[in-house]
């Protein structure tokens, strides 16, 4: 069964900075892109970003670029977005899911974790 | 960025009735629009990609058509557990985007 377990989220200051990670288990990490969307309370879903196999291609919102960092590690089936200068405005519950397809296709969510509270506060 | 328009935003209707909720897209997307399901505090599940293939272990009262710019999830006999927000989503272009949400309650 896939499995995807976030950790991370945090009270956090404007400005400062945290890593979100997500274990994937269930499947074999390396052959998906993995990606991350977020959830503001009481809102919508927000598209974060998203990354290919091997880490070759990563692909960012407007509100993410310049900011967050997504990477992976296949050794440790790990996730991680690196959140630098964060905003009030980036609070939210981040989840991780695995992307099913690929670029020509669309990455498609079809696993998700049950997501992780990051919130921004002085 | 393309904008992803979602109607009604809420329903209420009875068990047994027919659901259809509505997509439009702000741009042509070809096929690249999928559905999910949230339930309260939980996280989406995929429902429909493709804008009408069925998601492994969906129940088969779901089901999705469109292209281009308009697209639609039925729900043919609403049981009480399809109390959920169904969402909309296009993985046509950088960056992807959701519709907003349609909350659906089963009187």
């Amino acid at each position: 069964e896939e499995h995807l377990l976030e950790s991370g989220g945090t009270l956090i200051q404007p400005g400062g900075s945290l890593t979100l990670s997500c274990r994937a288990s269930g499947f074999t990490f390396s052959t998906y892109a993995m990606g991350w969307v977020r959830q503001a309370p009481g809102k919508g879903l927000e598209w974060v970003s998203t990354i290919s196999t091997g880490a070759i291609n990563t692909y960012y919102s407007d509100s993410a670029k310049g900011r967050f960092l997504i990477s992976r590690d296949s050794s440790s089936n790990t996730l991680s977005l690196q959140m630098n200068n964060v905003r009030v405005e980036d609070t939210a519950k981040y989840y991780c899911a695995k992307a099913s397809e690929d670029f020509w296709n669309g990455y498609i969510f079809d696993s998700w974790g049950l997501g992780t509270l990051v919130t921004v506060s002085s | 960025e393309i904008v992803l328009t979602q109607s009604p935003e809420f329903k209420s209707v009875a068990p047994q009735e027919k659901v259809t909720i509505t997509c439009r897209a702000s741009q042509s997307i070809s096929n690249s629009l999928h559905w999910y399901q949230q339930k309260p505090d939980q996280s989406p599940k995929l429902l429909i990609k493709h804008a009408s293939q069925s998601f492994s272990g969906v129940p088969s009262r779901f089901s999705g058509s469109g292209s281009g710019t308009h697209f639609t999830l039925t729900i043919s006999s609403l049981e009480p557990e399809d109390a959920a927000t169904y969402f909309c989503h296009q993985t046509s272009t950088f960056p992807y985007t959701f519709g907003q949400g349609t909350k659906l309650e089963i009187k």
